[in-house]
């Protein structure tokens, strides 16, 4: 079975200064996506930036981007310039076919 | 198409009653997913459709639990004889499976948040 592990319950960060969220993961498969999900109080989930596992190179989209450590098993989110609209819950996700697995989520305060 | 719709937003309900969710995904999405997400923990996968075929159910989803989702558009996710454990925020998602595609982006609806009292 897949596990998903945030150890940051959570965390805050000064306005236009970088935080970095921590998630390691557990799998026997080799070929697997990784995610980064941002839920905002009362609103939807939505997709923040994936990685494909066969890729070494590190996502990257826009101000977010990830730190991909394959035989680690880490899979981090750094956000630069942080706006106060990245004040959200922040989940990271495993996913092989079709079942997305959850971290717990890190609840990321944006302070002005 | 905005987007996954869900309905309703909210529920209360009491303990023993049935209760009945719906999910719109966006148009042309074959593939449509629900998920049950409780206070300080992340979504966890319940049961997923392609088109009107559901295809996998997880051991979350008890027997008092039923999906279906005719004709491969909306969906409905029905509780029966509700207990306070179901207390949970129901998400839907959507997504378009190409081919033979590993990869399919899932968009999620705002979910409906139950409460059994």
């Amino acid at each position: 079975a897949q596990t998903v592990t945030q150890s940051q319950p959570e965390m805050s960060v000064q306005e236009a200064e970088t935080v970095t969220l921590s998630c390691t993961y557990d799998t026997s498969e080799n070929n697997y996506y990784l995610f980064w999900y941002k839920q905002p109080p009362s609103r939807q989930m939505i997709l923040v930036i994936r990685q494909e596992a066969y890729k070494q190179q590190n996502a990257t989209e826009n101000r977010f981007s990830v730190n991909f450590q394959k035989a680690a098993k880490s899979f981090s989110l750094k956000i630069s310039d942080s706006q106060l609209g990245d004040t959200a819950m922040y989940f990271c996700a495993f996913m092989t076919s079709y079942q997305l697995t959850f971290g717990k989520g890190t609840k990321l305060s944006v302070i002005p | 198409d905005t987007g996954v719709s869900q309905d309703p937003r909210h529920k209360i309900t009491k303990r023993g009653q049935n209760v009945t969710f719906r999910c719109d995904p966006i148009s042309e999405h074959n593939r449509l997913y629900w998920y049950r997400q409780t206070l300080g923990q992340g979504p966890e996968f319940l049961t997923y459709f392609q088109n009107e075929a559901q295809l996998e159910k997880s051991r979350l989803l008890s027997d008092r639990f039923s999906a279906e989702r005719p004709k491969g558009s909306f969906s409905t996710l029905e509780i029966q004889r509700t207990e306070q454990g179901d207390s949970a925020m129901y998400l839907c998602a959507s997504s378009f499976l190409v081919g033979l595609a590993n990869f399919n982006e899932q968009f999620f609806g705002p979910g409906t948040r139950l409460t059994v009292l």
